[in-house]
């Protein structure tokens, strides 16, 4: 079983759609719980962190950490063509060494 | 502008060949990583580097060493390579404290034919 699975998709929504993307870990010691986005032939970039369990708010991003569950999820609200990218959840435990990725969701937002 | 420079961005190979990917850093972080990643596979850790002088294999290591030159570069060797080894290859740095964040350099294509 790997650390961190996430659905690859792909997942296509109209423009305007709510989109929610996930990840669920088996790793209880994982404290900081990261999205990154990565637009195509490029590198990830850092999208949101959470620290802990708890929600994130910025902009029309919105990440949650449910640690009982060993679940996180990342919401977009009025989904944008320029939101068309894959995401990828990154987990790390409290020393922050080493981060641990999902496999990235394929994301296509229709205009 | 401050990040991850990787050389070269696009190369092709003759099974066998060798050569060097470099990556530099002028975050003054002091952790630095190589992934490779394909598709439905994810990023998969070749190597790390936790320090200046320190480095450690991860989960690919096979046919691949590693540099740690100093604090900002960290160089990936392919001696002898293989079309398994076509890929895309990230670099990344990392700043441990106050909060992790993990900085990606914009990539190697290599195609090993």
């Amino acid at each position: 079983q790997k650390e961190v699975e996430q659905d690859p998709g792909p997942l296509s929504v109209p423009e305007g759609a709510i989109v929610s993307l996930n990840c669920t870990y088996s790793n209880s010691a994982f404290q900081y719980f990261m999205w990154y986005r990565q637009y195509s032939r490029k590198g990830p970039e850092l999208l949101m962190y959470t620290y802990s369990s708890g929600n994130k708010e910025d902009g029309r991003f919105t990440a949650q950490v449910d640690k009982s569950s060993k679940y996180i999820s990342l919401f977009i609200r009025d989904s944008q063509p320029s939101d068309s990218a894959t995401y990828l959840c990154a987990m790390s435990s409290e020393d922050g060494n080493q981060f641990y990725f999902g496999t990235g969701t394929s994301l296509t937002v229709i205009p | 502008n401050a990040g991850v420079t990787q050389t070269p961005k696009f190369q092709v190979l003759k099974t066998g060949q060798s050569m060097t990917l470099q990556c530099a850093q002028d975050m003054n972080h002091n952790s630095m990583y190589w992934y490779r990643q394909d598709p439905g596979m994810g990023l998969r850790l070749i190597y790390y580097s936790a320090s200046e002088g320190t480095t450690d294999k991860g989960e690919v290591p096979n046919g691949y060493n590693v540099s740690r030159l100093n604090k900002r570069e960290f160089s990936l060797r392919l001696e002898s390579a293989a079309p398994s080894q076509t890929s895309v290859y990230f670099c990344a740095s990392n700043r441990p404290r106050p909060t992790p964040r993990y900085t990606f350099g914009s990539g190697t294509r290599l195609t090993v034919v």
